[in-house]
């Protein structure tokens, strides 16, 4: 069975420092995605980085980086330079495009991101 | 694109009521998911459809949930009768098959918050 863990419940980070958000996961299929999203205190879900676990180089998006590595069966997501607007629950997903349950997306208990001025 | 619409974005009622939500997928994504978001369970999917055609029930809590998707356009998730455990944000995403196959997640809409009293 597909599992995501995000073993930080709640995280602080001073403004403009950078901030590591853990993630590990458990799959056997050798063929796996994994995303994060952002959910800030209105609700919505917001895409943020993707990972395919064929990719050679980690994800980068603007200021989001994901550190995959893969024989640890880790993805954290690292927010560089963070911003007050970054405050926001964040949650790790896997998909398995594969088998049982390939088309939905398996979420973590999400961290909570709080950024101190 | 208005993205993925969900009404109502917040509803209260009485336990035994009958509640419907709705939502409008993005023109052209052949994929619609329902999840629900508690805090004790996190993000748990409660079913899928592909091409209007229901793929994978398996989380619907119990016979009180039912979903339908009578055309591309729309989906209803409907709980009757409702009971104050059912409360909780309801999430409705989109996708289409290339963007799977690109892995790159789902679109969510703003959900439904679901208060049962």
């Amino acid at each position: 069975a597909q599992k995501i863990t995000q073993t930080q419940p709640g995280m602080f980070v001073q403004e403009k420092e950078a901030v590591t958000l853990d993630c590990t996961y458990d799959t056997s299929d050798p063929s796996y995605g994994l995303f994060w999203y952002k959910q800030p205190s209105s609700g919505e879900m917001i895409f943020l980085i993707y990972q395919g676990s064929y990719d050679q180089q980690n994800a980068t998006e603007g200021r989001y980086s994901l550190n995959f590595q893969k024989a640890r069966k880790s993805a954290n997501l690292v927010i560089s330079a963070s911003q007050l607007g970054d405050s926001a629950m964040y949650f790790c997903a896997m998909r398995c495009p594969s088998g049982a349950g390939s088309y939905q997306l398996t979420f973590g208990k999400g961290t909570k991101l709080s950024v101190i001025p | 694109d208005a993205g993925v619409i969900q009404s109502p974005r917040h509803e209260v009622t009485e336990m035994g009521q009958e509640v419907t939500l709705r939502c409008k997928p993005i023109s052209g994504h052949d994929y619609l998911f329902w999840y629900r978001q508690t805090m004790m369970r996190g993000l748990e999917l409660l079913i899928y459809f592909n091409n209007n055609v229901p793929i994978d029930d398996s989380g619907m809590p119990e016979d009180r949930f039912s979903a339908k998707m009578p055309n591309a356009s729309f989906s209803t998730l409907k709980i009757q009768p409702s009971e104050p455990r059912d409360s909780a944000v309801y999430f409705c995403a989109s996708s289409h098959q290339a963007t799977h196959k690109a892995n790159y997640g789902y679109t969510f809409g703003s959900g439904t918050r679901l208060t049962v009293v």
